[in-house]
């Protein structure tokens, strides 16, 4: 079955750079989420987006700003970036429908180290 | 606010032995609640997941939760533990509702000894 697809899988990146971080969801998925993952902690909710729109909002930092396209991709921005936000982020895609049981199914990730 | 407390931070079980990864949750409403397992470097798999109705759920892998609401309690308990098992495993909080977020545990790390 598709899955969840993120690119790049590995990101390196300096100090004051941007980076754009791409999320695939699975076919007919309308829904996307993002989540960060810093080292040995659990994954912590930036954003996410319904139909377009964005829905629901996180501890997502001002620097960082984030879309969902009309194909239902999705594109995470971060600029002027930190060290601290080396981490792994994680996108994740659902089926809204009507019914609000919508599951999360998880992307394998984005690992991005700031230097 | 929706939280999940996972006191387990490290588990060693021999392999073949049985296994039960605690979960507690604080939501005000009926929640959903979610096991998902992380392989080290990898993404997030999904276990099992409580939505209503039985509250004793299967999931892939021999993998079965039961949801206890007057102890707050989610519990993922295997019979038979795998080497393949060692991982990371979050329990995690959602909310009814469009592209709600989830709320996850600190996670418990499960290490398998042959």
């Amino acid at each position: 079955a598709a899955g969840v697809i993120q690119s790049p899988r590995h990101l390196i990146k300096e100090k004051r750079e941007t980076a754009t971080l791409k999320c695939y969801p699975i076919p007919r998925h309308d829904t996307v989420y993002w989540y960060q993952q810093g080292p040995g902690q659990d994954p912590q909710f930036l954003i996410s987006f319904y139909e377009k729109m964005q829905s629901d909002k996180g501890s997502i930092p001002d620097r960082f700003s984030a879309q969902q396209f009309s194909d239902y991709h999705s594109e995470l921005n971060m600029s002027s970036l930190e060290l601290g936000d080396s981490a792994l982020y994680f996108c994740a895609s659902s089926f809204t429908g009507g019914d609000l049981t919508d599951t999360q199914y998880f992307g394998p990730g984005t690992r991005l180290t700031v230097l | 606010a929706q939280s999940v407390t996972q006191p387990d931070i490290h588990i060693t079980v021999s392999e073949g032995a049985s296994l039960e990864l605690r979960c507690n949750y604080s939501y005000g409403a009926t929640p959903y609640l979610f096991w998902y397992v992380q392989s080290p470097g990898q993404g997030l798999q999904l276990l099992l997941k409580y939505f209503s109705g039985d509250t004793l759920v299967q999931g892939i892998k021999g993998f079965e939760a039961e949801f206890k609401r007057s102890q707050s309690s989610f519990n993922l308990r295997k019979p038979s533990v795998h080497w393949s098992d060692a991982a990371e495993y979050f329990c995690a909080v959602g909310a009814a509702g469009t592209a709600s977020k989830l709320t996850f545990g600190t996670g418990t790390r499960l290490q398998v000894t042959l």
